[in-house]
Formats: C-alpha cells, sequence, structure tokens
C-alpha cells in the first residue's frame, strides 16, 4: 500500500461546479497535512495546510479525518483557472521535516 | 527577492556522465530537498538535509548523491549509476509548515 493514496483522475468538471479530491494516508503517526497545486509542467506551490478542525480559504475547504486516515479538498463553484494538478502531502512524526507527496489528484475545468 | 532557485532549468546528458544540478536558496531554511518528479508517479524523494553538513537518504537515493557544505547550496549529482535519470527533478527547501519550490529542472539522457 502506498504511503499516500490519490485518485489519479482527470476530474472533468464544467465551470460553476463543486468538485472533491480525497487522499488517504498509510501511517496513523502522521503529524501534519497539505495540498499543493501544480501547473503543468511547473513546480508545486502550497495551496493550503490542513488542520484538524477543518480550514476554508476562499472557495477552497480542506477537512482531516484521522480516525479514517484521509483527507480531503472542496473546491466550489470552480474556475477555468482552477485547472491543475493537486497534491496531497503529509508529514510524518518522528522524521522531521519528511515530506511524502502523493501522485496527485488532475482537475480539468471546462467551459 | 527571497527564493528557491534552480538551474540549468534543461540539462542533456550523454549515457555514462555525470552531472550535477544546482540548488541555491536565500530564504534562510535550515531543510532542503530533492525530489525526482515521473508521470504519473507523483514526486519521490531522493536526499533530504536538515543542517549543514548533514544528510540523509530518501526513498530513491541509489545513483545520486549530495553535499550541504553551505546553508544555501544543496547541489545533486547525478552519477552514471542512475540507470534511468531522465526526470524532472524538483529542489525544495523548508523551515516550518510551507515547502518552497525552484522551479525544476529537467534532464534527458541522449
Amino acid at each position: 500500500r502506498k504511503e499516500v493514496e490519490q485518485d489519479p483522475g482527470p476530474f472533468n468538471v464544467p465551470e460553476g461546479a463543486t468538485v472533491a479530491f480525497n487522499c488517504t494516508y498509510s501511517n496513523s503517526a502522521s503529524q501534519s497535512f497539505f495540498w499543493y497545486r501544480q501547473d503543468c509542467r511547473k513546480e508545486p506551490k502550497l495551496l493550503m495546510s490542513v488542520y484538524s478542525s477543518g480550514n476554508e480559504d476562499g472557495r477552497f475547504t480542506a477537512q482531516l479525518n484521522r480516525a479514517s486516515q484521509y483527507i480531503s479538498l472542496l473546491i466550489r463553484d470552480s474556475k477555468l483557472s482552477d485547472s491543475a494538478t493537486y497534491l496531497c502531502v503529509v508529514n510524518w512524526a518522528g522524521t522531521a521535516s519528511k515530506l511524502t507527496f502523493g501522485t496527485g489528484t488532475r482537475l480539468q475545468v471546462t467551459l | 527577492d527571497g527564493g528557491i532557485t534552480q538551474s540549468p532549468k534543461y540539462l542533456f546528458r550523454k549515457e555514462g556522465q555525470n552531472v550535477t544540478l544546482s540548488c541555491e536558496q536565500n530564504l534562510n531554511h535550515d531543510a532542503m530537498y530533492w525530489y525526482r518528479q515521473d508521470p504519473g508517479q507523483g514526486l519521490r524523494l531522493i536526499y533530504y538535509s536538515q543542517i549543514v553538513n548533514d544528510f540523509q537518504k530518501g526513498d530513491i537515493a541509489e545513483g545520486y548523491s549530495v553535499s550541504r557544505e553551505k546553508k544555501e547550496s544543496f547541489p545533486l549529482t547525478v552519477t552514471s549509476a542512475q540507470k534511468n535519470p531522465t526526470a524532472f527533478y524538483l529542489c525544495a527547501s523548508r523551515k516550518e509548515a510551507e515547502a518552497f519550490f525552484g522551479q525544476g529542472t529537467r534532464l534527458t539522457v541522449v
């Protein structure tokens, strides 16, 4: 089983739609969680951290479910500019600053 | 402006050659990383360093070497022992939560 698993997609959605991605992780001792965005042939950039109580940033909502060991990302009112690959990232407790990336979920927003 | 810089952006290597990828940061971050990205496989950790003169192997260190003589610099050498080096290489630095990435180096073996 991979340490961090994501559905690769692609998710094809029309503009204005709501779309959700899940990510599961295998290590219950995982400490912190993030969503990164990566545009085609570019470097990943932090989209948002994921907090235990859930957090929202504009149209984006991230949630953590420690019992089931997954995190989610919800995008409301999708824009064409949201088209990208979304990477789930987990930091293991006890390994200080080692970040483990999922393979990413590709989102394509269409007119 | 603070940031992390990788060079070159594109690199072509003949089989059997060693090549070194540069990574420099002026963010004053202690931790630095090298990742490799292949299509459909996401980012895989090659090496990481949490402090000057110290580094650890990641998940796919075979065929690679690094050094960390200065806080700002973390060069990666792709040796001839790396059997399939063609990939997109990403360097990152991190202080607390967020990791900042360079723009990457695309290495192609010809």
